[in-house]
């Protein structure tokens, strides 16, 4: 059964500092996706990455398949980036990690 | 617009009664699937679709019913809602494999069972 596990699970920063969310997963995979959750509830997909990077904006992921590990990184963090960033993962059937729940300080 | 819908919203529903969350998306998509999500557990599959009248269990499909008669519409029935049922409860939809398309959330529906 794959696992999927996050780290960390709350992080409060400043506002600028760069952000970094790991996710690492116990079996192979071909993609994995990562999502956020505002405080309204609704989820949105930010990014899926089968090999390499991604950015979009001020967030970019990374994934290595080979050591089956991926992060999420956001550079010069703002408060609107205050969410909760889950990462998931499966071909059919999803798991997803336990999410971490981003503060960033004005 | 492209949206998943869910209804209701709310739910503030009694131990037994039967009940109905629907899910509707208007994008075309093969895979439906419904997660619940609870506080210290996160997100957890419930049941999935790759197409019409194909479902299958996710990791926590004890007490819950779906079925897919039409590609757009994905009903979760719970026929004897229990207390530990209480949670929030989100629709999904993609283009197949999931794994290679963007999922698509429905905004969540809330139900607590009392």
């Amino acid at each position: 059964k794959n696992e999927v596990e996050q780290s960390p699970q709350n992080l409060t920063a400043q506002e600028g500092e760069f952000i970094t969310i790991n996710c690492s997963y116990s079996v192979g995979i071909s993609a994995l996706h990562w999502l956020q959750q505002h405080p309204g509830g609704g989820i949105v997909s930010l990014f899926m990455l089968s090999s390499g990077k991604k950015k979009h904006g001020r967030l970019i992921a990374t994934i290595n398949i080979q050591e089956k590990h991926s992060s999420l990184h956001i550079t010069a963090s703002h408060p609107r980036d205050s969410a909760v960033y889950i990462c998931a993962v499966g071909d059919d059937k999803i798991i997803f990690g336990k999410g971490t729940r981003l503060h960033i300080l004005p | 617009e492209a949206q998943v819908t869910q209804n209701p919203r709310y739910l503030i529903t009694v131990t037994g009664k039967k009940l109905t969350v629907t899910c509707s998306q208007n994008m075309n998509h093969e895979y439906m699937s419904w997660y619940r999500q609870d506080p210290g557990l996160g997100l957890r599959q419930i049941y999935y679709s790759m197409n019409v009248e194909v479902t299958d269990k996710g990791d926590v499909p004890e007490g819950y019913k779906v079925s897919r008669k039409e590609k757009r519409n994905f009903p979760l029935i719970l026929e004897s809602p229990s207390p530990n049922q209480t949670s929030l409860y989100f629709c999904a939809s993609s283009f197949i494999p999931p794994a290679s398309y963007e999922q698509y959330f429905g905004p969540g529906t809330r139900l607590t069972v009392t």
